[in-house]
């Protein structure tokens, strides 16, 4: 199964950027990267998603290595709401199923 | 509203006595399924389906069972609880057809097993 790896926890001041890493080495060529983060006492919810171009939305930006085997999120200015566990998965598709697998993800602290 | 409504949101039951948690989305996704979330562990996927009557198990599907009778329902059932399924889980459903499975997470329902 394609896993990713991702640092536990992780610190950012307030308006500074964050950069949060995932490997992802085992991915295939159709798995899509996603993801998602999750504030205290809430359900994830969906941050960015890509396949192999670099993505920006209003939250993130998604920056993918050129071999894909891992990827980078981008906070452009933290701010204390950003303060949550972020998960990388991959969307792994094979034999006509799809699995959404999540790891541990990585907290993010904000420090004002 | 576009959303995945989890009912009970609370319950504490004690061991051996079956129950279903329900889940149901509005948005006419195909794909939907069940995660718990235990402290250290992050989130594990139980079962999923990707269509009505098609249903598969994810990487912790040992003491569940689910059905995916209508498109919009996927209830997560406890035949017998034990306190080791004491957590907090999960609902989630996404399009097959924009590509990607985005998907969209209920609010969550914490269940205590005694």
């Amino acid at each position: 199964d394609a896993k990713t790896t991702q640092p536990n926890s992780m610190e950012s001041n307030e308006e500074e950027p964050v950069h949060l890493p995932c490997n992802h080495s085992t991915i295939s060529g159709t798995d899509y990267i996603h993801w998602y983060r999750q504030l205290p006492s809430q359900g994830p919810e969906y941050v960015i998603h890509g396949l192999t171009s670099n993505v920006n939305n209003r939250m993130a930006s998604l920056a993918i290595a050129e071999d894909r085997k891992s990827s980078t999120l981008i906070l452009h200015r933290a701010t204390l709401r950003d303060a949550a566990v972020y998960y990388c998965i991959l969307r792994v598709s094979g034999a006509g199923s799809y699995q959404l697998t999540f790891g541990k993800g990585t907290k993010l602290s904000v420090i004002p | 509203e576009a959303q995945v409504t989890q009912n009970p949101r609370y319950l504490i039951t004690v061991t051996g006595k079956k129950l279903t948690v329900t889940c149901s989305q509005n948005m006419n996704h195909e794909y939907m399924s069940w995660y718990r979330q235990d402290p250290g562990l992050g989130l594990r996927q139980i079962y999923y389906s990707m269509n009505v009557e098609v249903t598969d198990k994810g990487d912790v599907p040992e003491g569940y069972k689910v059905s995916r009778k209508e498109k919009r329902n996927f209830p997560l059932i406890l035949e017998s609880p034990s306190p080791n399924q004491t957590s907090l889980y999960f609902c989630a459903s996404s399009s097959l057809t924009s590509g990607a499975n985005v998907l969209t997470f209920g609010a969550g329902s914490r269940l205590t097993v005694l």
